[in-house]
């Protein structure tokens, strides 16, 4: 079965530092795979998405993510920090026919500290 | 318009009440999604319309109605509410083919007393 696994809960970068959240996947054939962020309260951005191609993606706000297949991983990065980006992130795949659900990881929430 | 629209965006309800919760687009999107998210969680799928067809229903107590009248607009009914059912409702809508995301709407806050 399709499964997203995002094994931090919980990270704190201070503002300025660079970001790395994990996101690993299972799914039996080539995955389209997205980052969502979400700010309390609010709906959920698309901050990025692969489904093929070149395996670094680049995305909104300074984000980008890498697929590499060999570790079923698509990881969310970047260099420099905002306070603002303060939020919970939600990686996901995009499983079965057209018009079926995403899949969402548990979610990672990341803190900025000044 | 790139926008999913939701309203109302804050929706306090009694147990015995029966309300709407609206969701529209106009980006020509043919599925349409609602989703509950509870706090701190992933959100999770509710229901599923595809060319204003219901085509997936996970197993959503029939307190929660949802509808398409049209391909634009999606509705989800509520009758008889649980406090547990309070809740952030996502909906969303895609093209249909997963390659293009999903666009997520806002939200409505969702408090049964």
């Amino acid at each position: 079965a399709q499964s997203v696994t995002q094994p931090d809960i919980h990270i704190t970068v201070s503002e300025g530092a660079s970001l790395e959240l994990r996101c690993n996947y299972s799914y039996g054939a080539t995955p389209y795979l997205f980052w969502y962020v979400q700010s309390p309260g609010q709906g959920l951005q698309l901050l990025l998405k692969y489904f093929s191609g070149d395996t670094l993606v680049q995305g909104i706000k300074g984000f980008e993510a890498e697929f590499k297949r060999s570790q079923s991983s698509f990881n969310l990065r970047k260099p420099s920090v905002h306070w603002s980006d303060a939020a919970e992130y939600f990686c996901a795949v995009g499983a079965g026919q057209a018009g079926t659900a995403l899949i969402f990881g548990k979610g990672t929430t990341l803190s900025v500290s000044s | 318009d790139t926008e999913v629209t939701q309203t109302p965006k804050h929706l306090v309800m009694g147990m015995t009440n029966k309300k709407s919760l609206k969701c529209e687009q106009h980006m020509g999107h043919r599925a349409m999604y609602w989703y509950k998210q509870k706090a701190k969680k992933p959100p999770e799928l509710m229901f599923v319309y595809s060319y204003e067809k219901l085509s997936i229903n996970e197993s959503v107590p029939s307190r929660f109605s949802p509808e398409c009248p049209n391909s634009s607009l999606l509705n989800l009914h509520l009758h008889a509410l649980q406090p547990e059912d309070s809740a952030l409702y996502l909906c969303a809508s895609s093209q249909g083919d997963r390659r293009y995301g999903y666009t997520f709407g806002s939200g409505t806050r969702l408090t049964v007393v």
